[in-house]
């Protein structure tokens, strides 16, 4: 089946600074998703991608779908204590009667004050 | 609206035991999914439905059972325990051309 490699696998940084993610794929999507994690929750949607080459932001994070359609990448800039979590991407395809996540296996954000 | 609601949080079960996990939605979304979250593996699709009376198969179904009687719920059964099945699981919900999912809080099971 498709797989996701999404990496780093773990970060530790200070306060302030810009962070980046990526994930790649052995084969294509039609959308790109960003979900966040906090501890002891369920992850929420950051930002959703839908286009090849398409470039969004929300805030402080910009997210990138990949030309190829079989990457996309994550940057957060100017880093908050807040942004701790699990950074999770997923690729989606409409097929069918039904569009499945395929989610990569997560990107954990640690952010020293 | 309170979204995807998701029973207990926490749950110890011994080995053989049985129990549900509850999920239920108020968005009247037509798809709904169970997934397991192992650490460091990303989540995985357990079982998902299209809608009510629909049910099919994802990756990792094996141990588990599910069914869709009405739009809101979507119970996830385990049958007999095993210790493989110790992991938090999620439920989520969206509709036919919405792009991304609604996520439960999650239900924490340990099977000793």
């Amino acid at each position: 089946g498709q797989q996701l490699n999404q990496s780093p696998q773990s970060m530790f940084i200070q306060e302030g600074e810009d962070v980046s993610m990526n994930c790649t794929s052995s084969s294509i999507f039609n959308t790109w998703l960003w979900y966040k994690q906090d501890p002891g929750e369920g992850p929420v949607l950051l930002i959703a991608l839908y286009k090849a080459g398409e470039l969004t932001s929300n805030g402080r994070l910009t997210a990138q779908f990949g030309i190829t359609r079989k990457d996309s990448f994550l940057n957060i800039s100017a880093s908050i204590p807040s942004d701790v979590g699990i950074y999770f991407c997923a690729g989606m395809n409409y097929g069918g009667s039904q569009g499945n996540l395929i989610f990569g296996k997560g990107t954990k954000l640690s952010v020293k004050p | 609206n309170a979204g995807v609601t998701q029973t207990p949080k926490f749950r110890i079960l011994k080995i053989g035991q049985s129990m549900t996990l509850q999920c239920t939605q108020d968005m009247n979304h037509n798809y709904m999914y169970w997934y397991r979250q192992d650490p460091g593996m990303g989540l995985k699709l357990i079982y998902y439905s299209v809608g009510a009376g629909i049910t099919d198969k994802g990756e990792v179904p094996n141990g588990y059972n599910v069914s869709r009687s009405t739009t809101e719920d979507f119970p996830l059964r385990l049958e007999l325990a095993a210790p493989s099945q110790t992991s938090v699981y999620f439920c989520a919900s969206n509709n036919r051309g919405a792009h991304g999912y609604t996520f439960g809080s999650g239900t924490r099971l340990t099977v000793v």
